[in-house]
């Protein structure tokens, strides 16, 4: 596509519930990223992935947080049991394997309630 | 371990003003740094960049300037524009070429005033 694509553009959840949210990055972009942005916080790290390397997690909070990228191209950040901390906007982007700074969707806003 | 870091969370500006955002980094395999400007609602878009092997680089009413030495970098606007009015992010990257994490600063939130 054009573009990063992330949905859902919002998510409300109960307390305890899991949820998925997905981020279809720019065609033929070998990299793709997860942050979240906390409210009045900057841009926090949570995982990458490089084409068909072992992805770095080093950035995810808990073992409730999971990623996977399937086909090298969509991926889904899922959060179990999920938590009021948890609210925040979470950010996919992209970026070709040679190149600097990448293209961010315009995130999922997602509220536990 | 904060290694980018911007220590002013919010700057006002006149309009037609230069706007001057500062960023601190402490990390010296950081090889790249970009600016990012972050309107609300939206994805942070990308604004400017420079390489650890230049000092100043232009474009257009943006420029950015990095002191290595003091591990320091700012990003000048002139002049400014209400429509310039957003969260600047800075952020920093290592990997000499190839695709890696950028490790992004908490922001400093721009208002340009009439």
């Amino acid at each position: 596509g054009a573009g990063v694509s992330q949905s859902p553009s919002n998510k409300v959840t109960e307390k305890g519930k899991d949820v998925e949210l997905r981020c279809d990055p720019i065609s033929g972009h070998t990299a793709l990223y997860w942050y979240r942005q906390s409210l009045g916080q900057g841009l926090e790290f949570l995982i990458y992935f490089q084409g068909n390397s072992a992805p770095d997690k080093s950035g995810l909070p808990s073992d409730r947080f999971s990623a996977e990228r399937t086909g090298g191209s969509v991926s889904t950040l899922t959060i179990q049991r999920t938590q009021q901390e948890d609210s925040a906007v979470y950010l996919c982007a992209s970026s070709p394997y040679r190149g600097r700074g990448y293209t961010f969707g315009s995130g999922t806003r997602l509220t536990v309630v | 371990d904060q290694q980018v870091k911007q220590n002013s969370p919010s700057l006002s500006v006149q309009e037609g003003r230069i706007s001057i955002l500062n960023c601190d980094y402490t990390n010296s395999m950081f090889d790249y740094f970009l600016w990012y400007k972050k309107y609300p609602a939206e994805g942070p878009t990308f604004l400017i960049s420079i390489s650890s092997i230049k000092d100043k680089n232009e474009d257009g009413r943006f420029t950015v300037f990095l002191n290595k030495s003091a591990k320091h970098l700012s990003l000048h606007i002139v002049p400014s524009q209400p429509g310039d009015s957003a969260v600047y992010f800075c952020a920093a990257q290592s990997g000499g070429g190839t695709a890696s994490k950028l490790t992004f600063g908490t922001g400093t939130r721009l208002q340009v005033t009439l």
